[in-house]
Formats: structure tokens, C-alpha cells, sequence
């Protein structure tokens, strides 16, 4: 099962971009790794998914290196809002071979103005 | 909004207790999971139901049980409740990839069910 580590909390200001790392040392070659963010007593929001390489979407960019053992979310220009919890999570939901899925621990990230 | 919907939002029971929280899937998704997410923590994730079986379990004792219905909508049933199965449990929806086809599976979270058991 990939364990994964974050860092627990971090700090910004508005307008910086922010690059959020995550270790997933014994991802399996199914395991794809997704990225959410949640505000208190919310469900966590899809922000973006990946396999390899990069991942770009309107809000945030994913790097994946060739080991795939580790993952960097990236929020460019963040603003107040982006104060969130974001989770990490490595695993294979397909339908086909559903694996138990295991999210980090989180981490804390604040945006200052 | 994910078009996920969770019932009730808020809860409270005593130990001993049963429990039954419901989910409806966004429209079109046939696969549902559910998390438990205790304060301060990530979801953990406890089983997922595809058209109606259930299909991977995470560490959860046998008490935690769950359905799915032909409308893809599901619950989750938990016996004999204990003070640590206070938490935030969440649904997710998705659409595997029919045929196989794509590897993405992306999960839609409902908004939750805070349970309390005193």
C-alpha cells in the first residue's frame, strides 16, 4: 500500500505560487496520484490527477518525476481563498481492481494578504 | 457543487447504537465509496460499491457495512457503535472508464455526515 507524507502545514502570501510536495515511496505501477482540497466540514474538492510527468489544468499544475516516488501539486497567484487543507492520495479506484485507497495526512496551507 | 448529496448532515447517537447514513451519486455514476475522517485527519477510506456489490474494503471492522441501490444511491451502516466512530463520513461518486478505457477515475465527495456518539 503507498503510504504518502506531506508536510503538515505551510504558509504564504497572496499572489506567490505555492508548490505543496508529497512522498509516495511504494506507489504501485496502477496507482495514479490525485490532489484535493478541503475547507472545514466540506468534502474534499477535486484540484488534479495525474500518472507521469505534468498535469495542467486551470487552477493548478501536478509534477510526477520518472520514479513516480514522489509528486509536487502547484497553485500559481494564490489568494485568500486557497487557505485549505490539501490531501494527497495515491491508489488505483478503477473499477477493476479497486485497492485500498489511503490519503496523507494533509497539509495545512495558510495565505496571508 | 459535485451533484453528491449526503443525509442526514448532522447526527447524534449513543454507544451501542446503530446507524445508517445515506448518499446519492452524482447523475450517471454507478461506483460510490465511502471515508470516515476523524478531526484533525485524512479520509480513510472504508469500502466501495460498483453496481450494487462491494468491490475493496479498507481496515474496517465488519460492523461498517453498506448497500448500493439500483439507482446507484448507497448507505452506509454502522452496528454497535463505539465513542471512535465519531468523525466526518464522506461519500464519493465516480464513472469508471467503460471498456477499460483511460486510467482516471476521479472522485466526486458529497458535503458529509458529522456523526456523534456520546
Amino acid at each position: 500500500l503507498a503510504k504518502t507524507t506531506q508536510p503538515i502545514s505551510m504558509d504564504s502570501y497572496e499572489g506567490q505560487e505555492v508548490n505543496i510536495t508529497c512522498s509516495h515511496n511504494n506507489i504501485a505501477t496502477n496507482d495514479y496520484i490525485t490532489w484535493y482540497q478541503q475547507f472545514p466540514s466540506q468534502g474534499p474538492r477535486f484540484i488534479i490527477q495525474g500518472y507521469k510527468t505534468k498535469v495542467t489544468n486551470e487552477v493548478a499544475s501536478l509534477f510526477i518525476p520518472a520514479d513516480r516516488k514522489s509528486s509536487t501539486l502547484s497553485l500559481p497567484r494564490v489568494s485568500l481563498s486557497d487557505t485549505a487543507v490539501y490531501y494527497c492520495l495515491v491508489g488505483d479506484i478503477r473499477r477493476s481492481s479497486a485497492s485500498k485507497i489511503i490519503f496523507g495526512s494533509g497539509t495545512r496551507l495558510s495565505i496571508r494578504p | 457543487e459535485t451533484g453528491v448529496t449526503q443525509s442526514p448532515t448532522h447526527l447524534i447517537k449513543t454507544r451501542g447504537q446503530q446507524v445508517t447514513l445515506r448518499c446519492s451519486s452524482q447523475s450517471g455514476h454507478n461506483t460510490v465509496s465511502w471515508y470516515q475522517q476523524a478531526l484533525g485527519q485524512g479520509p480513510q477510506f472504508i469500502f466501495q460499491y460498483y453496481r450494487e456489490e462491494e468491490n475493496g474494503r479498507g481496515n474496517f471492522p465488519p460492523r461498517f457495512s453498506g448497500l448500493q441501490f439500483p439507482n446507484y444511491s448507497s448507505e452506509l451502516n454502522v452496528n454497535a457503535l463505539e465513542l471512535d466512530d465519531s468523525a466526518l463520513y464522506l461519500c464519493a461518486s465516480s464513472l469508471p472508464p467503460e471498456g477499460g478505457g483511460g486510467r482516471f477515475e476521479t472522485q466526486y465527495f458529497g458535503p458529509g455526515t458529522r456523526l456523534l456518539v456520546l
